[in-house]
């Protein structure tokens, strides 16, 4: 089975502090990618990678960068986080697909709370 | 551009009776559809898949969902609830490459 692995579970940051969000896929993926969730928004794509050191911004990519050094992993980077970040953070991975064989794996989250 | 609506924020429903979580689509071209469920504290798995093949798609667990092109929906149903059941359900769109777009998430409650 595909395994992706969030580093953190729960993370507590101060205002203004860098944060970094680390993701491990370990399935050769090509594509991963950084949602977030909030209540009664669903999820929303901030970046997504089709390779090693390749980043595409996804619809709210506003306060955040990545960093993809290694195929296997894919960092979420907030340079100076804000109360408006505190959110659930979901990394997620896929092979190269067809129209048939769309799906993503994902990790199971990383709650951030910025005070 | 894509988008899905999700019509019921909450749905509750009595262990044994049917579940209905419905879903409208907005898309420019003939869509992917997904819906994936989100158990508490748990990742997100896919439940089901529309790629343009047989309209009636059947999932895991029992569940089924319905594309409606005349009605550019795609409800999900079940014939009967399990306690199990009781998660979050997100009709989900994708926009090609892994780029998805969810709807706004519906939370199951099944009752005893």
């Amino acid at each position: 089975d595909v395994k992706v692995t969030q580093s953190s579970r729960y993370l507590v940051k101060r205002t203004g502090e860098k944060v970094f969000l680390e993701c491990v896929q370990d399935m050769d993926h090509e594509n991963m990618f950084w949602y977030r969730q909030d209540p009664g928004l669903g999820l929303r794509l901030i970046y997504f990678s089709y390779d090693v050191k390749m980043k595409e911004k996804g619809d709210i990519p506003e306060g955040y960068s990545v960093s993809r050094e290694k195929k296997e992993r894919f960092s979420l980077i907030l340079e100076s986080a804000s109360t408006n970040q505190t959110s659930m953070y979901l990394c997620a991975s896929s092979t190269y697909w067809g129209r048939q064989n769309e799906k993503l794996f994902f990790g199971s989250g990383t709650q951030l709370s910025v005070l | 551009a894509q988008s899905v609506t999700q019509l019921d924020s909450h749905v509750s429903v009595s262990e044994g009776t049917p579940v209905l979580l419905r879903c409208n689509y907005s898309s420019s071209y003939s869509p992917s559809l997904f819906w994936y469920v989100q158990h508490p504290n748990k990742g997100l798995q896919l439940l089901l898949k529309y790629t343009s093949a047989a309209t009636l798609v059947k999932g895991i667990n029992g569940f089924e969902a319905e594309f409606k092109k005349s009605e550019t929906s795609f409800h999900l149903t079940k014939p009967s609830a399990h306690m199990s059941d009781a998660a979050e359900y997100f009709c989900v769109v994708t926009r090609g490459y892994g780029k998805l777009t969810f709807g706004q998430g519906t939370i199951l409650t099944v009752h005893p």
